[in-house]
């Protein structure tokens, strides 16, 4: 059975510092992984998508990083915003998606 | 095409009554998932379709729960006899095949069920 699991579970940085969020899946046989974004009583909102055969993504100052063998993906932020504010959510395709519980993130301005 | 749409945005009942939630997709995704969220977790996955074809059921999805698919388009999500237990925010997502695409799942902006 996929666990996915998400550390820290929140996480509060001044503004302007890079971060870096993590997540872990335990079963490596995956299509991909999709890192997302929920505000507040909202959706949520795609930010990347790693194919399995895939080692990054990048969009504008996110990166994140998949090393399937190992069960575990990164996002980083650089130059944290206020407007980052919020629960990031990671989730592995197997085709059912699998979502980790998330990372609350405030930016302290 | 604007999206995933879900109707009605929030609902709120008397236990015992029944609710339908309503998901219309992206127009060519073919797949169509489910999810529950409560406040402080993530997504918990319930069940999804390809096309009409309901392909995986989660043990969460009690015989008071049913999703169907008709058509292959929109979807419903009806919950017979509710419980306080069922309040939580239900999300509809939708993507295209895994093998023909990226598989980037679309959500909308959720059901808020709240069972008084």
């Amino acid at each position: 059975k996929q666990e996915v699991t998400q550390i820290p579970a929140a996480l509060s940085v001044p503004e302007g510092e890079n971060l870096v969020l993590n997540c872990s899946f335990t079963d490596s046989a995956i299509y991909n992984l999709q890192w997302f974004r929920q505000d507040p009583g909202k959706g949520l909102t795609s930010l990347l998508l790693i194919q399995s055969s895939q080692r990054e993504q990048t969009s504008g100052r996110l990166n994140a990083s998949l090393d399937k063998s190992s069960g575990r993906s990164t996002l980083y932020i650089a130059a944290s915003q206020p407007g980052d504010s919020a629960t990031y959510l990671c989730a592995v395709s197997q085709p059912r998606v699998i979502f980790g519980k998330g990372t609350r993130l405030h930016i302290l301005p | 095409d604007t999206g995933v749409s879900q109707n009605p945005r929030h609902k709120i009942t008397k236990r015992g009554q029944n609710v339908t939630f309503r998901c219309d997709p992206i127009s060519e995704h073919n797949r169509l998932y489910w999810y529950r969220q409560t406040l402080g977790q993530g997504p918990e996955f319930l069940t999804y379709f390809q096309n009409e074809a309901q392909l995986e059921k989660s043990r969460l999805l009690s015989d008071r729960f049913s999703a169907e698919r008709p058509k292959g388009s929109f979807s419903t999500l009806e919950i017979q006899r509710t419980e306080q237990g069922d309040s939580a925010m239900y999300l509809c997502a939708s993507s295209q095949h895994p093998e023909k695409g990226a598989n980037v799942l679309t959500f909308g902006a959720g059901s808020r069920l709240t069972v008084l």
